[in-house]
């Protein structure tokens, strides 16, 4: 089955720079990688995916970027703000089979 | 997206007692999923919930502990049976719209005394 590694585990930076967070899966046909946001006590929510037939996918702060030859792909969120402080799961899966499995996690957290 | 409930959000259950959680969908999905979430931990795919048949367990999880129901295609129930302290858990489940979007109701906090 797939398997997804999610780096680093914890993340701290300073309010307004760049976060980058990286996950590699082993599953060639996994075509969909969503990331999620979960807040302390929330649930988590979707804040962008990607799919195979693209390479970055960008929406606003956020973007992903997918490298299907390497199988990896990454979180990017720009002039951070301490409202980005959570902890991120990435997570794959392929058309067909729409379970996901999920990263361990990355607690980021905003120094202001 | 898709707004999700689940029922009760929290409890606390004696040993060898069962619990059964709700979550209702409003709208109608495709495919809904039960996971499981340690506190500091990552998501547990459960069990796919399937309408109208069994339900398709993940290594490691059985029917017979966590029956699972989806009678139609805005709605799922997941129990918890014969518990015991290692159950204790934070539940969610999730439903899928469009191609992959998963979206998750809020999630059942379960204590096992």
């Amino acid at each position: 089955g797939e398997n997804v590694e999610q780096h680093p585990s914890t993340l701290s930076v300073q309010e307004g720079d760049s976060a980058v967070i990286k996950c590699t899966y082993s599953d060639s046909a996994s075509n969909y990688f969503p990331w999620y946001k979960q807040e302390l006590g929330k649930r988590p929510q979707l804040i962008i995916d990607i799919r195979s037939n693209v390479g970055e996918k960008k929406d606003q702060r956020i973007a992903v970027t997918l490298n299907k030859t390497a199988k990896h792909f990454s979180l990017h969120i720009t002039e951070t703000q301490p409202e980005d402080s959570a902890v991120y799961f990435c997570a794959a899966s392929n058309f067909g089979n729409e379970k996901l499995t999920f990263g361990t996690g990355t607690r980021l957290t905003i120094i202001p | 997206s898709a707004v999700i409930s689940q029922k009760p959000s929290r409890d606390i259950c004696q040993r060898g007692t069962s619990l059964t959680i709700q979550c209702q969908v409003d709208s109608q999905v495709t495919m809904m999923f039960w996971y499981r979430q340690q506190p500091g931990q990552s998501l547990t795919l459960i069990a796919t919930a399937n309408q109208g048949s069994e339900a398709t367990y993940e290594s490691g999880f059985v029917i017979d502990k966590f029956p699972i129901s989806r009678p139609n295609l805005t709605f799922s129930t997941l129990t918890v049976s014969n518990m015991s302290p290692e159950d204790s858990s934070i539940y969610l489940c999730s439903a899928q719209k469009g191609a992959n979007e998963q979206f998750f109701g809020p999630g059942t906090r379960l204590t096992v005394l």
